[in-house]
């Protein structure tokens, strides 16, 4: 079973709620990630827990706050965002971390709409 | 950071063979080279992995000359619901999978 699974998979929210996107792998995955991605752009890179740690926070606002609770779920927690931060987020996994050799597993992505 | 260059966009017929190169000058010594597939609103999909010469699976092959400074992905027969777009991408160490800007594939009938 190679199954990133998100949720949901498309959320409308207000720009003073807050809500949460979830991610969840059973493959043994130790490194879990937060992609956006806009339309007709690749996807970037937001955090990355590996072990369940926060190891990269590429530089993103504080209305986005990224939790790992267990080695299997990974939240990303939205607050007070802007109409600009509608995209698809992306969770993925990976056995180890990005290493050499490793393979990214990607989820269906979590359609996002603030208005 | 290793950076990639591929073709913005291709377009091509059924049943060819589609060959998308990237290039990666700066490539480290530990970067995989990997690809990915991505439909609209669906997430990537991997494709096939590769660090030299050349690898082969169920639905790619990948070749990788001996300076690694580039890659092609060869999509053999393609069909229509090969249209998508194709990123190719580094893993290495430092966790940091970066994308390119991809090559959108355009199969015609």
């Amino acid at each position: 079973d190679t199954e990133v699974t998100q949720t949901p998979k498309h959320l409308v929210m207000g720009m003073t709620n807050k809500k949460s996107l979830k991610c969840e792998q059973h493959m043994g995955h130790r490194a879990m990630y937060w992609y956006k991605q806009k339309a007709k752009k690749p996807p970037e890179l937001m955090f990355v827990y590996s072990y369940e740690k926060l190891s990269i926070n590429e530089s993103v606002p504080s209305r986005f706050s990224p939790e790992c609770p267990n080695s299997s779920l990974l939240n990303l927690h939205l607050h007070a965002l802007q109409p600009e931060d509608s995209a698809l987020y992306l969770c993925a996994s990976s056995p180890w971390g990005a290493s050499s050799g490793n393979t990214i597993y990607f989820g269906e992505g979590s359609w996002l709409t603030v208005v | 950071l290793a950076k990639t260059t591929q073709p913005i966009s291709m377009d091509s017929y059924e049943g060819q063979e589609v060959n998308i190169t990237c290039s990666h000058n700066n490539i480290a010594t530990n970067d995989y080279i990997t690809w990915y597939q991505q439909f609209p609103s669906q997430g990537p999909r991997f494709i096939i992995q590769g660090y030299k010469t050349k690898v082969t699976n169920e639905v790619a092959s990948l070749f990788i000359p001996a300076d690694r400074k580039s890659s092609t992905l060869s999509l053999p027969r393609v069909s229509l619901s090969d249209t998508a777009v194709y990123y190719c991408l580094f893993l290495n160490r430092d966790d940091k999978i970066i994308f390119g800007k991809g090559t959108r594939l355009h199969i015609l009938p």
